[in-house]
Parts: structure tokens; C-alpha cells; sequence
């Protein structure tokens, strides 16, 4: 069966370091993946969107990785700030499917 | 302006009730979504129209039903509620029918007693 698994529940890191993400998927050939960012109580918010055909893609302090060998995406944000704390979620799709992994919980202690 | 909109933020109900939610979006966008997440946070998503025409429907029970009156607007319809519904749907479209970048509203918490 098709699942897509984001390496922790939760992941603390201290402000100014990199913090990383990934999503591991399985059974699954996504035309593109996207992660969004997901604060308490409110809806996804989309920060990037990487292509099969695309090995890395930036966007300010964010960089995202696909590796359609290893099946996964890293996520990283660079100089993390308290603010950065929140859930992000990777979400893969292909034509008329799209799916999206548990999410990592991610706080950044000052 | 607020993007995606949803109404209303919270609804609890009986079992057995009937209720909707209400979805707009000012985007232009041609194509929404629901999406229901559940207390483990996972995000599945139940509907998706494009152009007035449902072009996807998950495996969600028939008790569940997207109206669509025009290209801004998809409201879900949920017959003889359970106990199970409870959850936060969410409403999104996005530009383009094959998945780019969703746009998503502020979720409704149901509630179901």
C-alpha cells in the first residue's frame, strides 16, 4: 500500500541552526511534492513545490530536495527563528491524487 | 480579503443530524477541494471539483455530499451524522486541476455528541 512517512513526530532544535524534514514515501510515483506549513488551529499554507524531474529547489531560507532514486525529500530551513515553530507537511501528487504525510512538529527554542 | 472562507468555524451537533459547511473562495480559482483531518492529524481528502464537474471522489461514505452552485463556492453536506465525523475539514482550491499549489481556509471543527 502507498505510504508516505515524515521522519518524526516532532523535532526540537535550537534558533539559528538548520533544521531538517524528510518525507519518505513508498508504492508511490509523485508527478511533484509540496510542503506546506501548518500552525495551530488554522488551515495548510504552501511554501514549495518540487518536480520529479527537479533535484532541489529555494525559496528564501527554505530549500527542498527529491531524490526519486531514494524516494524522499529533505526540507530544510536555514537560520531557523522561534517563529519558523509549526507543522510541516509534505504532500506528494500524481494526476488526480495527492497525498499528504502526518507532518513533522518542528519548535525552535530561542 | 480572506482567500478561502469557511462557515462556520465551529459546529457541534446530535448524532443523527443533518448539517453543512460552507466554502468560497475569491481566487478565480477553477478548481476546490475538502479535506477532513482527523485527531492524529492526518489530512485525507474526500472531494475535489473542477469547473461545477466532481472529478474525484475518495471512498468517504454517501452520507457525505459536495454541492458546488457555482465555480467559487463548494459546500459539503453530511447526512445522519456519527460519531466518527468528528473532525476539522478544511476547504482549499488551487488554479489548476492537476494539484499545484492549494490554498486552504481556516478549517471547521465538528463536533459530533
Amino acid at each position: 500500500s502507498q505510504k508516505i512517512e515524515q521522519n518524526s513526530e516532532a523535532l526540537n532544535i535550537q534558533e539559528g541552526k538548520t533544521a531538517t524534514l524528510t518525507c519518505n514515501y513508498t508504492n508511490y510515483s509523485p508527478a511533484y511534492l509540496q510542503w506546506y506549513r501548518q500552525d495551530p488551529g488554522r488551515g495548510p499554507v504552501f511554501l514549495l513545490l518540487i518536480r520529479e524531474n527537479e533535484k532541489e529547489k529555494r525559496k528564501e531560507r527554505l530549500k527542498v530536495t527529491f531524490d526519486t532514486t531514494l524516494k524522499q525529500s529533505l526540507f530544510h530551513i536555514t537560520a531557523s527563528q522561534p517563529a519558523d515553530s509549526a507543522t510541516y507537511l509534505c504532500a506528494l501528487s500524481n494526476n488526480n491524487d495527492m497525498r499528504f504525510g502526518a507532518g513533522t512538529r518542528l519548535t525552535v527554542k530561542p | 480579503d480572506t482567500a478561502v472562507s469557511q462557515t462556520p468555524k465551529y459546529l457541534v451537533t446530535q448524532m443523527g443530524n443533518d448539517k453543512s459547511i460552507k466554502c468560497e473562495q475569491n481566487l478565480g480559482h477553477d478548481t476546490m477541494y475538502w479535506y477532513k483531518q482527523d485527531s492524529k492529524k492526518f489530512l485525507k481528502i474526500m472531494f475535489s471539483y473542477n469547473n461545477k464537474e466532481l472529478i474525484i471522489n475518495e471512498t468517504v461514505p454517501n452520507r457525505f455530499s459536495p454541492k458546488s452552485p457555482d465555480k467559487a463556492h463548494l459546500n459539503l453536506h453530511i447526512n445522519s451524522l456519527e460519531l466518527g465525523d468528528s473532525a476539522v475539514y478544511f476547504c482549499a482550491s488551487s488554479q489548476v486541476v492537476d494539484r499545484g499549489e492549494q490554498f486552504f481556509g481556516p478549517g471547521t471543527r465538528l463536533t459530533v455528541l
